[in-house]
């Protein structure tokens, strides 16, 4: 089977720094990626590790760890429009997502 | 560019009844899926597509057909609604396989409620 687990909620504020962790198991893994979807919208692509390391696009970074099926999206600088749902998904061939991790950024 | 469009937008059924959802995108690419998004349970994959002829299950496929005619279009049709089947389901494609790193495109969703 497959599953990504990655916290349900985290809470910030403005200027801050924020990681959410994805821990992952898939039946073929290609790498992992990223996702944000803002409240009523679609998701749209943040980011893609296919290697182990730390990709950074912006405020945004990805790292992955392939040895320990694991990975993060640290974001930086946090600005309001950053509070959305943020997932991890990953799979070989097929995409699967993990449940979502719920940003509230305050001012 | 239109991108994925999906239409209805919107739609209510009663139990029991049949619709397609239809969804269209112009990019060519091979790859399409099929979500379905629930409170708390995230994006869970229905069915997929890695090319015209070709279609898989995803992980919750019971109820869903799908069909790959062509390259542009991957409708999904639900057989005998049922009220489990109220959720957002979102189209995607991409020029890559599943999860290689392909950005997937989203179309905007369909709001499905079956009373």
């Amino acid at each position: 089977g497959q599953s990504l687990e990655q916290p349900s909620e985290v809470t910030a504020v403005e200027g801050a720094i924020v990681q959410i962790n994805c821990t992952y198991q898939t039946s073929g893994f290609y790498g992992l990626s990223w996702y944000q979807q803002h409240d009523g919208g679609a998701p749209t692509f943040l980011s893609y590790n296919a290697l182990d390391g730390l990709e950074e696009t912006g405020r945004f970074s990805s790292f992955l760890s392939r040895s320990d099926s694991y990975g993060y999206l640290l974001l930086q600088e946090l600005q309001m429009k950053d509070s959305a749902s943020y997932f991890c998904a990953a799979g070989g061939g097929r995409l699967y997502f993990g449940r979502g991790t719920q940003l509230t950024v305050w001012p | 560019n239109a991108g994925v469009t999906q239409t209805p937008k919107f739609q209510v059924l009663k139990t029991g009844q049949s619709m397609t959802l239809q969804c269209a995108q112009d990019m060519n690419h091979e790859y399409m899926s099929w979500y379905r998004q629930d409170p708390g349970m995230g994006l869970r994959l229905i069915h997929y597509s890695v090319g015209a002829g070709i279609t898989d299950q995803g992980e919750v496929p019971n109820g869903y057909n799908v069909s790959r005619s062509t390259t542009e279009d991957f409708p999904l049709r639900l057989l005998s609604a049922a009220p489990s089947q109220t959720s957002v389901y979102f189209c995607a494609s991409s020029y890559s396989r599943g999860g290689d790193g392909g950005e997937l495109f989203f179309g905007e969703g369909s709001r499905l409620t079956v009373l």
